[in-house]
């Protein structure tokens, strides 16, 4: 009950597309949704989150869909660039759990030039 | 004000031996955890500290152990390493306390790498 699901493992997008993540938690606890970027050889570092107030939040050129009944939430990159190549994560926290958060399996993004 | 810094970067230890990871948080956090990410796979919460007190623990045997100091740094111990203890180690720190919505800033990491 403690997993979160992110999908796909790989994705491809060309300079300019759009790049879409998925993910898919199990435990109802979860209030707290945020999304990390990480590059090679360095920690995770937060890009985007949200909370189950709101479906939507949109920071620049990065927008997290958030899904309470499906308990499915997803980050999109408009406009990718070859800098956002990276691997994403999903995370998950919660008020029975703290600050601890649950990753999902990560994204590894190539944007092509 | 800076960052959440780990050391060593990298560390190559042998089957049974026993490591030591450090991690200063960010000025002002006094909430540290610690994740482990294996390759290619999602980081795994180890525990937490808060106020030098441990405050949760993920699914990681006793011989995974910690501190967090009264200036907040804290240390990671594994004794008995094992092969698949080779990991990236994070460390992560947020202040406010235990909310789950509390923004953790993580450092670089420690590679370690068992023979």
């Amino acid at each position: 009950q403690q997993q979160v699901k992110q999908s796909p493992q790989s994705l491809i997008v060309q300079k300019g597309g759009i790049s879409i993540i998925n993910c898919a938690y199990e435990n109802t606890a979860f209030d707290y949704f945020p999304w990390y970027q990480q590059f090679p050889g360095k920690g995770p570092a937060l890009l985007i989150a949200i909370r189950p107030d709101v479906s939507e939040k949109k920071e620049g050129r990065f927008t997290i869909s958030f899904n309470k009944s499906a308990k499915q939430f997803s980050l999109h990159i408009m406009d990718s660039q070859p800098g956002d190549s990276a691997t994403y994560f999903c995370a998950a926290s919660g008020e029975t759990s703290g600050s601890r958060l649950t990753f999902g399996e990560g994204t590894q993004l190539t944007v092509n030039p | 004000e800076t960052g959440v810094t780990q050391s060593p970067t990298h560390l190559i230890k042998t089957r049974g031996q026993q490591v030591t990871l450090r991690c200063s948080s960010q000025s002002g956090h006094n909430t540290v955890s610690w994740y482990q990410q294996a390759l290619g796979q999602g980081p795994q919460f180890i525990f937490q500290y808060y106020r030098e007190e441990e405050n949760g623990r993920g699914n990681f045997p006793p011989r995974f152990s910690g501190l967090q100091f009264p200036n907040y740094s804290s240390e990671l111990n594994v004794n008995a390493l094992e092969l698949d203890d080779s990991a990236l180690y994070l460390c992560a720190s947020s202040l406010g306390g235990l909310a789950s919505y509390n923004e953790q800033f993580f450092g670089p990491g420690t590679r370690l790498t068992v023979l």
